[in-house]
């Protein structure tokens, strides 16, 4: 089915270690973002792509590391998780950046 | 200033009310405009663009306003099923991205 997944759905990970989420989108579309969501924040944009090999930083880009090597593919890494990166995170997909996008159903991350 | 500001509300209304959000924004460049609905632990979902002209969907009026650089959105005739966050959203200075404002929880209740 067409649409955009995130993986995992829930994560549970000890301070200190390296961890990967996984978005996959089957529209082809050009463009894909990683945001956090937090209680009195909101959604805010840590990285964004808008094609292949092409990334640039957000609002909150700190301690993640974003590839895309695929156009279907942006995973979000973790590089040495910390408490403060205990969130939801999702992944979304437009076909240009101006236009609305779709996102995933997000990745509940809890970082002990 | 925070790019896009909404009034966290809640707000509280009985079925069939007519209700009415408002957000400003700071970046007078933006170009691009929606509205998007999100359920309690689900994901944000497109409800709707907006428009300079103004635009509806069924009971959903959207009004974008440049000068003031504010923008609303109308729900007429509150059904329980409209029970959610809304989310203003605008794109960034170099229009790649979108910025979200918030949200205003709306709470219909019969």
């Amino acid at each position: 089915d067409a649409g955009i997944t995130q993986s995992p759905r829930y994560k549970i990970t000890e301070t200190g270690r390296q961890v990967t989420l996984m978005c996959h989108q089957t529209w082809s579309h050009s463009y894909m973002f990683w945001y956090r969501q937090d209680l009195g924040h909101g959604l805010r944009l840590i990285y964004y792509s808008a094609a292949a090999d092409i990334t640039d930083k957000g609002e909150v880009p700190d301690g993640y590391v974003v590839s895309r090597s695929k156009t279907e593919n942006f995973p979000l890494t973790l590089e040495s998780a910390t408490r403060s990166q205990t969130s939801v995170y999702f992944c979304a997909s437009s076909e240009m950046g101006r236009t609305g996008g779709f996102f995933g159903q997000g990745t509940r991350l809890t970082v002990v | 200033r925070k790019e896009v500001e909404q009034d966290p509300g809640p707000f509280n209304v009985p079925e069939g009310a007519t209700v009415a959000f408002n957000c400003t924004y700071s970046n007078s460049a933006s170009q691009s405009f929606f509205w998007y609905r999100q359920d309690c632990r689900k994901e944000p979902k497109l409800l709707m663009s907006v428009y300079s002209s103004g635009n509806e969907d069924g009971r959903f009026t959207a009004q974008l306003n440049r000068a003031s650089q504010y923008i609303s959105l109308l729900i007429r005739d509150s059904k329980l099923s409209d029970s959610a966050t809304y989310l203003c959203v605008v794109n960034d200075q170099a229009g790649t991205a979108l910025i979200f404002g918030k949200g205003t929880t709306l709470s219909v209740s019969s």
